[in-house]
């Protein structure tokens, strides 16, 4: 067990859905992430909360939306979603986002789109 | 642009040593990490190296030069548990990580 915890493992929705995905660290870290990592790719960076403060949005399109209501959860809001976006969605947190912090991950969430 | 280089696939021995190489060019550089993960799980953190040199871990060892922007991980004494991938990471100079695709690492008995 990591510490990060992701719920749902698995999800499922059409293109007209809405649904969220959920995140809670158990580390006392102050620093949340969410990542998108599709196969044979690099993990892509999606956005970056500091101390709740959303500190990184990489052109991430405007049917992911993230809410961090503390420093131990993070949400990722999804609607209207396309098929390319199906992936594994992947939580992180560090105690701070300066040089040695290493990241704790999640299980993640396998997001299918039909 | 930022890229981190690294082989898609290697298969080794059980018992023997592989070597895998990561190369990077980024704005900057802050840090480098390297990360497992088995098939359907979380990523899990191995190293850290910011000098030039040398970090030994038990089995596993990880190098880097700053000057080749090069870095290797090197497994020893391999077990089956240790299929999986490894993802190289390079923090860059607004401390953002970077990310390789990651080297599918195949143990055959």
């Amino acid at each position: 067990e990591t510490g990060v915890t992701q719920t749902p493992r698995h999800l499922v929705m059409g293109m007209t859905n809405k649904k969220s995905l959920k995140c809670e660290q158990h580390l006392g870290h102050n620093a949340m992430y969410w990542y998108k990592q599709s196969a044979k790719k690099p993990l892509e960076l999606m956005f970056v909360y500091n101390f709740k403060e959303q500190t990184e949005n990489n052109s991430v399109p405007s049917r992911f939306s993230p809410e961090c209501p503390n420093s131990s959860h993070l949400f990722l809001h999804l609607h209207t979603l396309q098929p390319e976006d199906s992936a594994l969605y992947l939580c992180a947190s560090s105690q701070g986002e300066g040089e040695s912090s290493e990241q704790f991950f999640g299980p993640g969430t396998r997001l299918t789109v039909l | 642009g930022q890229n981190i280089d690294q082989p898609t696939e290697m298969t080794a021995t059980e018992g023997a040593i592989v070597q895998i190489n990561c190369t990077y060019q980024t704005s900057g550089f802050n840090g480098l990490f390297w990360y497992q993960q088995h098939a359907g799980e979380a990523p899990t953190f191995l190293s850290y190296n910011v000098l030039d040199g040398l970090e030994e871990k038990g089995r596993f060892s990880s190098f880097l030069s700053r000057s080749k922007g090069y870095s290797y991980l090197l497994l020893k004494e391999l077990q089956m548990k240790d299929s999986a991938s490894y993802l190289c990471a390079v923090r860059d100079s607004n401390y953002q990580l970077i990310w390789g695709a990651g080297t599918k690492l195949i143990i055959k008995p």
